[in-house]
């Protein structure tokens, strides 16, 4: 079975904290995306990655950076963390391939508070 | 710019009955639907999809279907058991075949 691992289940940071969320997958995917989960707004996407230290914006990039050194691995990165950061994160891989569909695991997700 | 509308945002069944939720997209482009079942403190997990060559998919008590002309795609659960309690999100592949871009969720919940 894919496993996609997140760091750590629960996170408190302060605002203007820089914080760093490691998310690791084990099934050799060269995809691997971050969301972001809100109440009522679903799930909406942060950055992905197609490959080692390959990055593309996603819907909501502001605020954020990733990082891809190795290719199980992909950090999401809040350089200054601010309130309205506050959310539950996903972290996402899926097999290669730019055709018809495949389907995305998903970690256990991080629940972040900035205060 | 794309969208995938999801309704109900939440729905409460007695247990036995039957189960819907109705999402439409806005990319006339979109060629690949896939529906995500989210537990209590888990991520979300695939439990069906369908491809717009095709208008109706089954698996076991869960089936969906999808109206390319009406830009529709539904989710139906028959014979709904106190497991199938959860978080059901939709989604829509876009023009870019790099995305998905996701519904915002149906909490169902299911009356014993």
């Amino acid at each position: 079975d894919v496993k996609v691992t997140q760091s750590s289940r629960y996170l408190v940071k302060r605002t203007g904290e820089k914080v760093f969320l490691e998310c690791v997958q084990d099934m050799d995917h060269e995809n691997m995306f971050w969301y972001r989960q809100d109440p009522g707004l679903g799930l909406r996407l942060i950055y992905f990655s197609y490959d080692v230290k390959m990055k593309e914006k996603g819907d909501i990039p502001e605020g954020y950076s990733v990082s891809r050194e190795k290719k199980e691995r992909f950090s999401l990165i809040l350089e200054s963390a601010s309130t309205n950061q506050t959310s539950m994160y996903l972290c996402a891989s899926s097999p290669p391939g730019r055709g018809i569909g495949y389907e995305q695991y998903f970690g256990p997700g991080t629940r972040l508070t900035v205060t | 710019g794309e969208n995938v509308e999801q309704h109900p945002s939440t729905l409460s069944v007695q247990e036995g009955d039957s189960a819907v939720i109705k999402c439409t997209y806005s990319d006339s482009a979109s060629n690949y639907f896939p529906w995500y079942k989210q537990e209590l403190g888990k991520g979300p997990q695939l439990i069906i999809d369908i491809r717009s060559n095709v208008g109706e998919k089954k698996d076991q008590r869960i089936a969906v279907t999808l109206n390319k002309t009406a830009k529709h795609f539904s989710l139906h659960i028959t014979e709904t058991q106190p497991e199938d309690s959860a978080v059901y999100f939709c989604a829509a592949r876009g023009s870019s075949a790099s995305k998905i871009i996701f519904g915002s969720g149906t909490r169902l919940s299911i009356r014993p």
